[in-house]
């Protein structure tokens, strides 16, 4: 079974700080792992996604990930937040080649103080 | 640009009424579409799985007779709200998978927010 959990539902950062969203996950297969971003009344957006490829991923408005194995984590970085980065995060992992069921964290809300 | 539409972005109707959300997706085909709802500050909870040509599949303690799934062709899901109550105001969202044969990502739509008075 997947299951995804992220540490930290609220997050705060100075504009221009380093940002930093923890995920991790379980899986009993290889995992396909997404972050996503919601912005208020919206859907969710990809941010980047990890294919069993790079084990370094780089996505949308600067962010990336870095696939752990070892510590089963896929956290979310940005090196300096911008007031456009306030929004909520999700973390995902799919069981992609059985259904493509997406199982989501509890998300992060990121504040960014000016 | 979008690649899944939902309609409507907001609804308010009265208690006991019934309501419809449509789920398109654009430019391709999706035989399986989800629905998610979100309270405030929550994650999103996966209420259904829409297939195309058969029956939904429903997560454990969804009404299926509140919650009526019809994935009547190829890019439309609906999702329609049967005698509507207050605690059925949330924030619905769907989505459709694209791209088997690679891992396939999840595209969401703009979402719905139901208010229901």
């Amino acid at each position: 079974a997947q299951s995804v959990t992220q540490l930290g539902s609220h997050v705060s950062v100075s504009e221009g700080a380093l940002v930093l969203l923890r995920c991790n996950y379980s899986s009993s297969v290889p995992p396909y792992l997404f972050w996503y971003v919601q912005y208020p009344n919206q859907g969710l957006q990809l941010l980047l996604k990890y294919t069993s490829a790079a084990t370094l991923v780089k996505g949308i408005n600067g962010f990336e990930a870095e696939f752990k194995k070892s510590e089963t984590s896929f956290h979310l970085t940005k090196p300096s937040a911008h007031m456009s980065d306030a929004a909520e995060y999700f973390c995902a992992v799919s069981d992609y080649g059985t259904g493509n069921q997406f199982y989501f964290g509890t998300g992060t809300s990121l504040t960014v103080i000016p | 640009g979008a690649v899944v539409s939902q309609h409507p972005s907001w609804v308010i109707c009265k208690s006991g009424t019934s309501v419809k959300i449509e789920c398109r997706s654009l430019d391709f085909q999706a035989t399986t579409m989800f629905w998610y709802r979100q309270f405030p500050k929550q994650s999103l909870m996966l209420m259904a799985t829409s297939n195309e040509g058969s029956k939904a599949t429903y997560e454990q303690g969804v009404e299926k007779d509140k919650f009526l799934i019809n994935h009547a062709s190829l890019t439309l899901s609906t999702l329609t709200v049967t005698s509507a109550h207050p605690e059925d105001s949330s924030f619905y969202i769907c989505s459709a998978p694209m791209g088997r044969g690679q891992a396939g990502e999840l595209f969401f739509g703009e979402g719905s927010r139901l208010t229901v008075l």
